[in-house]
């Protein structure tokens, strides 16, 4: 299993372009999640889903948008990046709460620099 | 609302010295309390995790954390680190009662840093 994975691994964006950071997973999880994690901030969660065609806000969702058509992807957009949304991102995945005692399964992160 | 709070942002220790890291949390319902760690430019690993019983729980590298309902804490301990402990390490909490997503509270991560 490859577990969680993310692509792109790196990517620098000008203000104001988009692009969608795509996470897969292949553990039949239903729940996905996507973090940024700051410099001293800990990480924040952006959206969540809880399973194929739902999502839901997190505590920063501001300036993003999901997307879960396929149990197994949750994809990421950044319509109109700004510098701000320099981060490192995290998608993660877990099964519902019965099976996963709340046990989420990072991927490897995605490195976004906006300039 | 819960929060997290991670008192020491880094920690620097002696290898085979003892450390411990502490984490605080606030919420007005029962939690679910997390360690993860995260191994520089990696994901997050999930360390260990309390959900209900014994109140000291371990992880299978030798750290253990005790969950102190009264002083609301989930401080994470090991007597002796070795180089390969250095990391970053996140405490979080998940409300129990919400029958929620699982969604997590993070804290602001501690950085440990074991020196020969």
């Amino acid at each position: 299993n490859a577990g969680v994975t993310q692509t792109p691994k790196f990517r620098v964006l000008k203000t104001g372009q988009s692009m969608t950071l795509l996470c897969a997973q292949d553990m039949n999880h239903e729940y996905m999640y996507w973090y940024r994690q700051d410099p001293g901030m800990g990480l924040r969660l952006i959206h969540y889903s809880v399973g194929e065609g739902t999502t839901a806000k997190g505590e920063v969702p501001d300036g993003y948008n999901v997307s879960r058509l396929k149990k197994q992807n949750f994809l990421l957009g950044l319509e109109s990046a700004a510098p701000s949304q320099t981060s490192v991102y995290f998608c993660a995945s877990s099964y519902d709460n019965a099976r996963s005692s709340y046990e989420q399964y990072f991927g490897p992160g995605t490195r976004l620099t906006v300039t | 609302a819960q929060s997290v709070t991670q008192l020491d942002s880094q920690v620097p220790v002696f290898e085979e010295a003892p450390v411990e890291l502490r984490c605080n949390y606030s919420s007005s319902v029962s939690v679910y309390l997390f360690w993860y760690v995260q191994y520089p430019n990696q994901g997050l690993q999930l360390l260990l995790k309390y959900l209900s019983g014994s109140t000291l729980v371990e992880s299978i590298n030798g750290f253990e954390a005790e969950f102190n309902k009264s002083q609301t804490s989930f401080h994470l301990r090991k007597p002796s680190v070795h180089i390969s402990d250095t990391a970053e390490y996140f405490c979080a909490v998940s409300d129990r009662d919400r029958g929620s997503q699982g969604n997590l509270i993070f804290g602001k991560g501690t950085k440990l840093s074991v020196k020969p």
